[in-house]
């Protein structure tokens, strides 16, 4: 069975400063891999996804995630962040085993950017 | 347009109450998804329809009943709501004849309070 598990609840980081949320995944297929966002009270955005082309992934507002085989590791990073990534992170695994797009969400990490 | 729009956006109701929750996707997609986001923003699907079809049914309460009158619309009804229903309800749609969770779009939510 497919999982994701995102290593940390809850990330702080300055305004600027480099962001690195974490994400391991389990999948006994070759996975298709997604980060998804979703600000306050507000729906889920994708950011990126990984579905077994290149392994570095470039998606929205500068945010990339490298696909990892040997670590089974899916981390969202961007350089430098701004006060509006403020917001809970999802990443998410598809599951191949059904017939159709079910989706399975991590636990989530919510970020905080500090001015 | 809105290509996944969900109503209500909010919905207040009280304890033993039958209430509807609609969805409608302009996307052209042949499959629609129900996921419930509890109070630990955890997301999890419900269900999903494929061409009108049921194919994904999550060990959801009976209570819960989805309809799809036709591939564009997916609807939540809820019998004899309890407190813990109260969640955000978030509908979804892809394309899957394209592949796995193909065009993945979500619909901004639903947010339920059972009082």
């Amino acid at each position: 069975a497919q999982s994701v598990t995102q290593l940390d609840s809850h990330v702080s980081v300055s305004e600027g400063t480099p962001v690195l949320l974490r994400c391991n995944y389990s999948s006994s297929y070759s996975p298709s891999l997604f980060w998804y966002v979703q600000h306050p009270n507000k729906g889920l955005q994708l950011l990126l996804k990984y579905t077994s082309a290149a392994t570095l992934v470039k998606g929205i507002n500068g945010f990339e995630a490298e696909f990892k085989k040997s670590e089974t590791s899916f981390h969202l990073t961007k350089p430098s962040a701004h006060m509006s990534d403020a917001a809970e992170y999802f990443c998410v695994v598809s599951d191949r085993t059904g017939n159709t797009g079910k989706l399975i969400f991590g636990q989530g990490t919510t970020l905080q950017v500090k001015p | 347009d809105t290509a996944v729009s969900q109503t209500p956006k909010y919905l207040v109701t009280q304890m033993g109450n039958d209430k509807s929750i609609k969805c409608e996707q302009n996307l052209g997609h042949d499959t629609m998804y129900w996921y419930k986001q509890d109070s630990k923003k955890f997301l999890k699907i419900m269900f999903s329809y494929n061409n009108k079809e049921l194919i994904i049914n999550e060990t959801v309460p009976n209570r819960f009943s989805p309809k799809s009158p036709d591939k564009a619309h997916l609807n939540l009804h809820i019998n004899s709501l309890e407190l813990g229903d109260s969640a955000v309800y978030f509908c979804a749609s892809s394309q899957e004849s394209k592949g796995r969770g193909y065009g993945y779009t979500f619909g901004s939510g639903t947010r339920l309070t059972v009082v």
